[in-house]
């Protein structure tokens, strides 16, 4: 059973605020990505990264950042939110050597 | 510019019947293509995959059929349950990125007991 944790589940928010959104996985997976996508849209993917220490910003251009500091944990920051922002957030980990990635229940946020 | 399309973004079918969800792709460096299925207030769970190398895949109910020709993939699910009813996406990876994926928009299948 894959596991793969994202909190809080559902933020409302006022604008200028800085948040962070949490996920975490317990599989031991190295690759990790961070995806954004608004109702009957695609997900977009927004970044990833290779394992400790590495971030990459993917195909959608986003005012968030990412850390990696170990493994397990991936956490998102908004610095200053904006009503834009409203979207959900799925995280998601896969192994290096599969194409399956696994995805956590994601974070619904509003920015008001 | 979308490379990967769902042009139906709805579906409804009888217990029972077969369901076919369809997806075009327009970068022919596809070479690994997925399904996903999400519940709602859920995050997508893979279902199916197949690489460029065949043209069909089954997994018990499910098959996934591709035409490199044409850019197309199609899930097929027989027969269909109401547990089916979910928003699928198809999602395209290649080597030009990086093994990341392409997702389509989603298709939202609804099966009427």
């Amino acid at each position: 059973e894959a596991d793969i944790y994202q909190t809080p589940r559902y933020l409302v928010i006022g604008t200028g605020k800085k948040i962070t959104l949490e996920c975490s996985q317990t599989m031991g997976h190295d690759k990790m990505y961070w995806y954004q996508q608004d109702p009957g849209m695609e997900l977009h993917l927004i970044h990833y990264s290779y394992g400790v220490n590495s971030t990459e910003k993917g195909d959608l251009s986003s005012e968030s950042t990412v850390s990696r500091i170990r493994t397990e944990h991936f956490p998102l920051t908004l610095e200053s939110a904006r009503p834009s922002h409203t979207s959900q957030y799925l995280c998601a980990s896969s192994d290096p050597g599969a194409h399956e990635q696994y995805f956590g229940p994601g974070t619904r946020l509003t920015v008001t | 510019d979308q490379q990967v399309k769902q042009n139906s973004p709805s579906l409804s079918v009888q217990e029972g019947r077969i369901s076919i969800l369809n997806c075009d792709y327009t970068n022919s460096m596809f070479d690994y293509f997925l399904w996903y299925k999400k519940y709602p207030a859920e995050g997508p769970t893979f279902l199916i995959s197949i690489s460029s190398i065949k043209d069909k895949n089954e997994d018990g109910r499910f098959t996934v059929f591709l035409n490199k020709s044409a850019k197309h993939l199609s899930l097929h699910i027989v027969p269909s349950q109401p547990g089916d009813s979910a928003v699928y996406f198809c999602a395209a990876s290649g080597d030009n990125y990086g093994q990341n994926f392409v997702f389509g928009p989603g298709t939202r299948l609804s099966v009427l007991p």
